[in-house]
């Protein structure tokens, strides 16, 4: 059973263009719901991260819009550069100390130039 | 330090052969994570400490994986009797409150021939 879906699995976004990736989760229990950016041959890094008191979260070009009701929450990548090319994985979590991070299985962004 | 670092980056065994995994932690995070990425993508939850006690270890396959945290010690995972199927990137990472702000390792790339 996968608890996190996110889709799309790829993307191709023209430079400047805004890129957006979904994710949807079935546990009501999750409390914290991260995105990380990965790079090949790197590890993933913290991109940014919403609680579900609040529906928007906004850090530079990159937005979390999270809808409770819906179970749903998304990254919008707004002026999409080539350098923002990379994998994405949204996940989720209880937010309670020591608990696991449930990845979705990426989301490969393409920008092109 | 400011990283968390694994050690080492690429692991070749042949199958049945052991393989240990290392992992020094960010100094002051009190929380370490293990997981497992195949194919990529997926990422599979193996284990968390806190400190040097094991706070989670419903992912690990306790029949061949073990892992410790110890004091003044890297943390170290081993895979005994390696299979073909544990081909895959290892990923550490720590967290100062374990509930989020994950901060992950570059990975080991272990290759099981």
């Amino acid at each position: 059973q996968q608890q996190v879906k996110q889709s799309p699995q790829s993307l191709i976004v023209q430079k400047g263009g805004i890129s957006i990736i979904n994710c949807a989760y079935e546990n009501t229990a999750f409390d914290y719901f991260p995105w990380y950016q990965q790079f090949p041959g790197k590890g993933p890094a913290l991109l940014i991260a919403i609680r579900p008191d609040v529906s928007e979260k906004k850090e530079g070009r990159f937005t979390i819009s999270f809808n409770k009701s819906a179970k749903q929450f998304s990254l919008h990548i707004m002026d999409s550069q080539p350098g923002d090319s990379a994998t994405y994985f949204c996940a989720a979590s209880t937010g309670q100390a020591g608990t696991a991070l449930i990845f979705g299985k990426g989301t490969t962004l393409s920008v092109s130039s | 330090g400011e990283e968390v670092a694994q050690t080492p980056k690429h692991l070749v065994r042949g199958e049945g052969q052991k393989a240990k995994l290392y992992c020094a932690p960010i100094k002051g995070h009190s929380y370490v994570f293990w997981y497992q990425q195949v194919l990529k993508n997926e990422f599979k939850f193996l284990i968390s400490f806190q400190n040097e006690n094991v706070f989670d270890e419903t992912g690990m396959p306790k029949e061949r994986f073990s892992a410790k945290c110890l004091p003044n010690s890297p943390c170290s995972l081993e895979i005994q009797a390696t299979k073909l199927e544990d081909s895959a990137v290892y990923f550490c990472a720590s967290s100062p409150t374990g509930g989020e702000h994950a901060f992950f390792g570059p990975g080991t790339r272990l290759t099981v021939l």
